[in-house]
């Protein structure tokens, strides 16, 4: 099992310039979400989904677009990148209340991007 | 509304020495809690859970935790370091019933284990 896939791992992008990470799952989990790791600050969730076609704000969703067509594929779109959206993000995956597992993330490996 | 306290952002121990990672928790309803493992350059990765069962939670590799709700505390430990435990910990913790996506986040310690 691969797991949750994040493409790409590095990422340099100028001021204003858009770009698009990429995130599958194959373990037909239900929800999936995107964090935002700054060093001296955790993880901040960006967005997240609850299923096909259902999508959420987390605690710092500006600057950031989402969507779910799939169960697999929950894409994270930069619409004008800015110096501030430097950092590590990390794509997660999860199952709801009552099934095996409830409530633990499985993480991708993270893309690191840096905003010039 | 939830918040995670982790106390040091850095932790060094020498190699066999007691692992004790601090973590608080504050939560309106009861919670899941959890600690997360990150080696460098790769995804967190989970060490232990709470889930309302028993109070002390053994995890991988030798780590265990510990909920104290009078002390609102689930503090991390590991009897004897190991040169490979060297990595960031992360205290977190979820509301019971939730799917995980509103997991809260410290703000995590490194730990550095000396030879």
């Amino acid at each position: 099992n691969a797991g949750v896939t994040q493409t790409p791992k590095f990422q340099v992008l100028k001021t204003g310039q858009s770009m698009t990470l990429q995130c599958a799952q194959d373990m037909n989990h239900e929800y999936m979400s995107w964090y935002r790791q700054d060093p001296g600050m955790g993880l901040r969730l960006i967005h997240y989904s609850v299923g096909a076609g259902i999508t959420d704000q987390g605690e710092v969703p500006n600057g950031y677009n989402v969507s779910r067509s799939t169960t697999e594929d929950f894409p994270l779109r930069l619409l004008s990148a800015a110096p501030s959206q430097t950092s590590v993000y990390f794509c997660a995956s999860s199952q709801p209340e009552g099934l095996a597992g409830a409530g633990e993330l499985f993480f991708g490996e993270g893309s690191r991007l840096t905003v010039l | 509304a939830q918040s995670v306290t982790q106390l040091g952002s850095h932790v060094s121990v020498s190699e066999g020495a007691l692992v004790l990672l601090r973590c608080n928790y504050s939560s309106s309803v009861p919670p899941y809690l959890f600690w997360y493992v990150q080696y460098p350059n790769q995804g967190l990765q989970l060490l232990l859970k709470y889930t309302s069962a028993a109070t002390l939670v053994k995890g991988i590799n030798g780590f265990e935790a510990e909920f104290k709700k009078s002390e609102t505390s689930f503090h991390l430990t590991k009897p004897s370091a190991h040169m490979s435990d060297a990595a960031e910990y992360f205290c977190a913790v979820s509301p019971l019933g939730d799917g995980g996506f509103k997991t809260i986040f410290g703000a995590g310690t490194r730990l550095f284990v000396k030879a």
